[in-house]
């Protein structure tokens, strides 16, 4: 059974740019068959999808976030991260990582649903 | 963007009675090439990251209770407890991959009445 375990710095200056990392374990984040995947949750309990990286460091990305994320996979290390940069108070939220199905179609990667998902690390965005 | 309205957005229920949660989708999920609903649904309980339930709208989750079902098609889903447990009391979620960016309801808090 995989877990996740999601890293980040708790507090980040406004306009810095925000490092998280998630080390997987019992799964192979190199793998062909699966995504892996930043969400968050602001303090209100919403919900949103960040970003993904898949076979070979192809990525996905919301395009509400696109401009100022990087996400990125180390298979060696059994690791994938997010950078998030010119943070405002407004990206203050809880970061999850997670584990994301995928299908393997004619040479497409269709991202699907989020089925395993690490704790979460709280980030605060404050001078 | 698909926006998933979810009502009620908070509920306190009896130990033992029924629950229902529903999901409406701004656009139909259905992928007719296959018949599949492209929706899930989570549950968080306090402090703790979500839990999948249910895939392709109403396909249990290994180790989810008989008493939680979903149900649904193209833009109307619904989650069901058929009998309220002390250790259901969470925030269920649906979402959707059928369109980019994928998204979330805003979720349905449910508590003990």
């Amino acid at each position: 059974q995989v877990q996740m375990r999601a890293s980040g710095p708790g507090l980040v200056r406004p306009s810095q740019t925000l490092s998280l990392s998630c080390t997987a374990s019992g799964d192979a984040v190199g793998r062909r068959d699966a995504a892996w995947a930043w969400l968050r949750q602001s303090p209100g309990g919403g919900l949103e999808w960040i970003a993904s990286v898949y076979y070979r460091g192809k990525t996905s990305y919301n395009p509400s976030l696109q401009s100022r994320a990087t996400i990125r996979v180390d298979s060696s290390k059994n690791q994938f991260s997010l950078d998030l940069n010119s943070v405002t108070a407004a990206d203050t939220a809880v970061y999850f990582c997670a584990r994301q199905t995928t299908r393997v179609l004619s040479a497409l990667t269709y991202l699907y649903y989020f089925d395993s998902w690490g704790q979460g690390t709280r980030v605060t965005v404050s001078s | 963007d698909i926006v998933l309205t979810q009502s009620p957005e908070s509920l306190a229920v009896s130990l033992g009675e029924r629950v229902t949660i529903h999901c409406r989708s701004s656009q139909n999920v259905l992928n007719t090439s296959n018949n599949k609903n492209y929706l899930t649904w989570y549950q968080q309980r306090p402090g703790q990251p979500p839990k999948l339930l249910f895939s392709w709208s109403s396909t249990r989750e290994s180790g989810v209770p008989d008493r939680i079902s979903a149900s649904g098609s193209g833009a109307d889903f619904t989650l069901t407890i058929s009998s309220l447990q002390a250790e259901d009391v969470a925030v269920y979620f649906c979402f959707q991959f059928y369109g980019s960016p994928h998204t979330f309801g805003q979720g349905t808090k449910l508590e003990i009445k």
